[in-house]
């Protein structure tokens, strides 16, 4: 099926750094999730963007909906050992209420 | 609220066996999906239900597979016969019509 790609697949960081990844799609999106899912859980939505250009912040994560509605980036400050786990976007077009999932990006923190 | 609700948390059983997987939506939720996990392939919609009827069910692999809500509070996805390739995880979501949705914590699906 159709899947968004997500960079980096993969990244290890040490305790302390920011980390920024993202989501990009050959079709436009009304409005971008992200999550995050740890082992053996199901995602957990992190922050929900609706309006291009859009910039959204939940504690120390900050996503951004891209003005060209085709992308979407996610940021986390000072990173702990807690947010090891894999984040995914998910993209909704017009016309559906399907979200299209990305590929992943899994992080892993350094202590 | 308890989320959504998932049964069993794992299966394992032999080829060409029928599987039948669990879900409770989160009470008052409109939307009911069904998603499958794997490596290969990452998060894969196979269906979605509105109101407890489906709606869109173009991401089911092939006729083995098959799902249905026969409430607002209930629905399975059954495989019939099962694959080692069905094997994966499965997740069942829910959502109000302009909400983002809550996934269950799955169901691991081992089929040998």
């Amino acid at each position: 099926g159709q899947q968004l790609n997500q960079s980096p697949q993969s990244m290890f960081i040490q305790e302390g750094e920011d980390v920024s990844m993202n989501c990009t799609s050959s079709s436009i999106f009304n409005t971008w999730l992200w999550y995050k899912q740890d082992p053996g859980e199901g995602p957990v939505l992190l922050i929900a963007l609706y309006k291009a250009g859009e910039l959204t912040s939940n504690g120390r994560l900050t996503a951004q909906f891209g003005i060209t509605r085709k992308d979407s980036f996610l940021n986390i400050s000072a990173s702990i050992p807690s947010d090891v786990g894999i984040y995914f976007c998910a993209g909704q077009a017009s016309g559906t209420y399907k979200y299209i999932f990305g590929t992943g990006t899994r992080l892993k923190v350094l202590a | 609220d308890a989320g959504v609700i998932q049964s069993p948390r794992h299966e394992v059983t032999e080829m060409g066996q029928e599987v039948t997987l669990r879900c409770k939506p989160i009470s008052g939720h409109d939307y009911l999906f069904w998603y499958r996990q794997t490596m290969m392939r990452g998060l894969e919609l196979l269906i979605y239900f509105n109101n407890n009827v489906p709606i869109d069910d173009s991401g089911m692999p092939e006729d083995r597979f098959s799902a249905k809500m026969p409430n607002a509070s209930f629905s399975t996805l059954k495989i019939q016969p099962s694959e080692p390739r069905d094997s994966a995880v499965y997740f069942c979501a829910s959502s109000f019509v302009d909400g983002g949705y809550t996934f269950g914590s799955g169901t691991r699906l081992t089929v040998v």
